[in-house]
């Protein structure tokens, strides 16, 4: 069965603070894995998939790192709009479900 | 407009009330999924549909059911609501890149 844990499970920060969210997943072979913001009161936003060990993406503040067992959210200089809940899942091979994390709830303070 | 959108936003009922939620989309893709989300637990999927011939149970379907109306509608019926079904419900989509696209979701209170 797949697995994904993610953490922290909140994460407070100061304006400008950088700083980094797990997601540790199993998998029986991985198709894909996937990051998403949601603010609250609405659905999921996607923002990256990584197919593979090594691979990296970017969207204006933030990073995302993958390898065989984790994949990292970076958070560059955060702000308050950067507030939100970070969801990660995973999609195995031969399967078109996501599998998810029960997210980081990330607050930066002005 | 949004790519997908749930009907209604929020709903009230009681307990042993039959109710349906819809979930409509203009993004042209085959697949559609509705998930739960619970605090804590994160999403759930409940059914998925590859086309309107194709319903598929996912880990959390029992007591609910699903209708696949048309490629562009999902919806999905509580038979009998009881209240630990009281959570956030969403609908999503995939076309061929796999990735899921989410709907604004419905909260629904079982009283």
């Amino acid at each position: 069965e797949d697995q994904v844990t993610q953490s922290p499970e909140a994460l407070r920060l100061q304006e400008g603070e950088s700083s980094s969210l797990n997601c540790s997943y199993t998998v029986s072979g991985l198709r894909g894995l996937f990051w998403y913001r949601q603010d609250p009161g609405k659905g999921p936003e996607f923002l990256f998939t990584l197919y593979s060990a090594g691979e990296e993406k970017e969207k204006e503040r933030l990073k995302a790192t993958l390898t065989k067992k984790e994949s990292f959210l970076h958070i560059t200089a955060p702000k308050p709009e950067d507030s939100a809940t970070y969801l990660c899942a995973v999609q195995a091979l031969n399967d078109y479900k996501l599998s998810f994390g029960a997210g980081t709830t990330v607050t930066v303070r002005a | 407009d949004a790519d997908v959108t749930q009907t209604p936003r929020n709903r009230i009922t009681k307990t042993g009330k039959r109710i349906m939620l819809e979930c409509s989309q203009t993004k042209g893709h085959d697949r559609m999924y509705w998930y739960r989300q619970d605090p804590g637990l994160g999403l759930r999927l409940i059914y998925y549909s590859f086309d309107v011939k194709d319903i598929n149970k996912g880990e959390i379907s029992d007591g609910y059911s699903v209708s696949r109306q048309a490629q562009a509608k999902f919806s999905l019926s509580l038979e009998s609501a009881i209240p630990n079904q009281t959570a956030l419900y969403f609908c999503a989509t995939a076309g061929g890149s796999k990735t899921q696209y989410f709907g604004p979701g419905t909260r629904l209170l079982v009283l």
